[in-house]
C-alpha cells in the first residue's frame, strides 16, 4: 500500500527540540520531495520545507530557517523533521506530504507546554 | 512571495446543490514548462488534508466526478456540481509553480445550511 506513515504524538516544554518521522511505503522514496507542512489549531496549512531525499538537499519557508531541520534516510525510506526552540506557537500538527498522488501523512500532533 | 486569495471563506451549502470556490494568485501559475500547477485539496473535520485535484483539472484517483476544477494564469475555481453530506470540510487552493514553497490559500469552510 503506498502511504506516508507518521510517529506519534508528542508533548515537549518550551525550549525543547522534538523530531517527528515519516516513513514511506508503496514507491520509491527517492524518487519524490517530501514536504513538512505545520498546522496550527483551528488554523491553515503554512508549508515549512522540504528535502529531496535522493541527495538530501533542502528548502526552508524563511518563518522555520534557523530552526527547523528536515532529512531523508535512504536506508529505512524514512524522513524526519527536527523543529528546536519550541515555543507554545509551534503546538500543531505537522503534516508530511508529497506530490505523488497527492499523498499526506496522517500528521503528527506536537503540544508545546510548561 | 506568491499570494494565494481565496473566496468565499465561508459557504453555506443546501444538500444537492451546487457550490463554487475561487482561487487568485498574485501572479501567473504558469510554470515554464507549461505545466500551470495549481491544486485543490479538502480537509474534513479531523482529517488530513486530502488532494481532489491537481494542475488545475485533473481530479485524483478516487475522487468523485462531481467535483471539477477549472481556471488558467491567476484565477482558478473548484465546484462541486452537486453538494453531498461528506463534502462539508475546508477547502484549500495551492500553488507549486513558484519554487521553492508551496503557498495554500486562507481555506474556504463549507457546511451545510
Amino acid at each position: 500500500e503506498v502511504q506516508l506513515v507518521q510517529s506519534g504524538a508528542e508533548v515537549k516544554k518550551p525550549g525543547a527540540t522534538v523530531k517527528i518521522s515519516c516513513k514511506v511505503s508503496g514507491y520509491t522514496f527517492t524518487d519524490y520531495y517530501m514536504h513538512w507542512v505545520q498546522q496550527a489549531p483551528g488554523k491553515g496549512l503554512e508549508w515549512m520545507g522540504l528535502v529531496d531525499p535522493e541527495d538530501g538537499e533542502t528548502i526552508y519557508a524563511e518563518k522555520f530557517q534557523g530552526r527547523v531541520t528536515i532529512t531523508a534516510d535512504t536506508s529505512t525510506d524514512t524522513a524526519y523533521m527536527e523543529l528546536s526552540s519550541l515555543r507554545s506557537e509551534d503546538t500543531a500538527v505537522y503534516y508530511c506530504a508529497t506530490d505523488h498522488l497527492g499523498l499526506w501523512g496522517r500528521g503528527t500532533l506536537v503540544t508545546v507546554s510548561s | 512571495d506568491v499570494v494565494m486569495t481565496q473566496s468565499p471563506l465561508s459557504l453555506p451549502v443546501t444538500l444537492g446543490q451546487p457550490a463554487s470556490i475561487s482561487c487568485r494568485s498574485s501572479q501567473s501559475l504558469v510554470y515554464s514548462d507549461g505545466n500551470t500547477y495549481l491544486n485543490w485539496f479538502q480537509q474534513r473535520p479531523g482529517q488530513s488534508p486530502r488532494r481532489l485535484i491537481y494542475k488545475v483539472s485533473n481530479r485524483d484517483s478516487g475522487v468523485p466526478d462531481r467535483f471539477s476544477g477549472s481556471g488558467s494564469g491567476t484565477d482558478f475555481t473548484l465546484k462541486i456540481s452537486r453538494v453531498e453530506a461528506e463534502d462539508v470540510g475546508v477547502y484549500y487552493c495551492m500553488q507549486g509553480t513558484h519554487w521553492p514553497l508551496w503557498t495554500f490559500g486562507q481555506g474556504t469552510k463549507v457546511e451545510i445550511k
